[in-house]
């Protein structure tokens, strides 16, 4: 079975820093584009950004509202992506979820880690 | 607000038939496929329709999507009570360089 469990998450002042790491499992992970989703409580999902395969460049996408503060990264020898977030707001508050795909649809997603920005 | 948008909720009795709708432009369902995700409490967003109408392995016929210009729906017959859940549609939208989801429509089976 498809598996992606993510950890990481916690309770952040803002303009603090938190990295968030995605383990797969049960699917060739080098081949997947992996991208990260987040929902904040009583609002519908929010796509954070992408990264590509490696015969896709490993190349990364981001959503306007994390571009230039959140990193998407990956280590296809450990089965493993990556979410630096820096310069974190009170908005970035949300379960963030790990899923495979991006380029068709997301499938599957895992059970996600909650971020608290919070002063 | 979204840039895809979708009724906050919708309600049916068991057996019934339901359709969600999801508005957008031409940008994202204009231009390219829907899919439906449902997210049952306490668990994760699951892909239910890709590609605007077609179904994973495992969902039941009951649901069908369908997209016409800018507008896609969702439909469900036989509500069961199990078909309780969240319901999000999304899209890439190619303005924004970026996936759109709807704001989800929470289904209340009566």
């Amino acid at each position: 079975d498809v598996q992606l469990v993510e950890s990481g998450g916690g309770l952040v002042k803002p303009g603090g820093s938190l990295r968030l790491s995605c383990a797969g499992s049960g699917f060739t992970f080098r081949s997947a584009w992996m991208s990260w989703v987040r929902q904040a409580p009583g609002k519908g999902p929010e796509w954070v950004g992408l990264i590509r395969s490696k015969s896709d460049g490993w190349t990364t996408v981001y959503a306007a509202p994390v571009k230039g503060r959140f990193t998407i990264s990956r280590d296809d020898s450990k089965n493993t992506v990556s979410l630096q977030m820096n310069s974190l707001k009170t908005d970035d508050t949300a379960v963030y979820h790990c899923t495979t795909g991006g380029q068709f649809w997301f499938d599957p997603w895992g059970q996600g880690t909650l971020v608290t920005v919070s002063s | 607000q979204s840039v895809v948008t979708q009724p906050p909720s919708a309600s049916g009795t068991p057996g019934q038939r339901v359709t969600i709708s999801c508005s957008g432009s031409s940008s994202n369902i204009g231009s390219d496929t829907v899919n439906w995700y449902r997210r049952l409490p306490g668990t994760a967003p699951k892909l239910l329709i890709y590609n605007n109408n077609e179904r994973p392995s495992g969902v039941p016929d009951r649901f069908s999507g369908s997209k016409s210009g800018t507008s896609a729906s969702l439909a469900i017959s036989g509500l069961q009570s199990e078909d309780e859940a969240d319901y999000y549609c999304a899209a890439w939208d190619d303005s924004l360089n970026g996936w759109v989801f709807g704001g989800g429509t929470k289904l209340t089976v009566l």
